[in-house]
């Protein structure tokens, strides 16, 4: 079963804009984690925040995390049309569980 | 270079012949874990091994078997009894550390799989 949704489902937006994608869930989580896949390709892990905390930055990537509202959100800034990929969040259920849960993911599509 | 790889990238079978992919790891890490990808969808669990001569079915485990006899080889074979086998198959690998309860998982390239 999925945990995870990712919404929007796909986003087109212009190099340089910024780029918001929500994930909610159903569950308590011990942490939460982002995943990038480029086309035909693995998955990278991009950063992981933990259930206490509320924000997280790396580079142009920015997390927030309302576990009230069972929800994320990852903010990619000044996008370039490398970020074109499919963004998928994680999460792992609190009570010790290693196995994550992935999300379907939103489609990112940054023109040049 | 540390990491996971899949082979092959592509595979092509007929249908009713069973088929093993491959996953090798040398990040020393005892946890693997295969999913599945169709178009459009997230990962879905097939199989997961915690440890040497152990593994555990996710959640779509019906028409395939792994094995894990070594802690870097964790193959996985669809099997003619995998009603709708065509897919992007993806192997992962984590570390479990249990104090910290943090599991990034790490992704092999992949194999699509395409049965006719």
């Amino acid at each position: 079963s999925q945990q995870g949704e990712e919404d929007p489902q796909a986003l087109s937006i212009q190099e340089g804009e910024n780029a918001t994608m929500n994930c909610s869930y159903k569950t308590s989580i011990n942490n939460l984690q982002w995943y990038r896949q480029n086309s035909g390709r693995g998955l990278v892990h991009l950063i992981l925040i933990r259930s206490n905390e509320r924000e997280k930055h790396s580079g142009r990537l920015r997390v927030t995390l309302d576990t009230s509202k069972k929800s994320s959100s990852l903010l990619i800034t000044a996008s370039r049309a490398a970020d074109t990929a499919s963004y998928f969040c994680a999460t792992y259920r609190s009570g010790g569980s290693y196995i994550p849960t992935f999300g379907r993911g939103t489609s990112l599509i940054v023109h040049p | 270079d540390g990491g996971i790889t899949q082979s092959p990238k592509y595979l092509f079978r007929k249908e009713g012949q069973n088929v093993t992919l491959s996953c090798e790891q040398n990040l020393n890490h005892d946890a693997m874990y295969w999913y599945r990808q169709d178009p459009g969808q997230g990962l879905r669990l097939i199989y997961y091994s915690q440890i040497v001569n152990d593994f555990q079915k996710g959640d779509i485990a019906e028409g395939y078997s792994v094995s894990r006899e070594k802690k870097e080889s964790f193959p996985l074979t669809v099997t003619s009894a995998q009603k709708n086998p065509t897919a992007f198959y993806l192997c992962a690998s984590s570390t479990r550390t249990g104090l910290s309860n943090l599991y990034e998982q790490y992704f092999g390239p992949g194999t699509r799989l395409t049965v006719t």
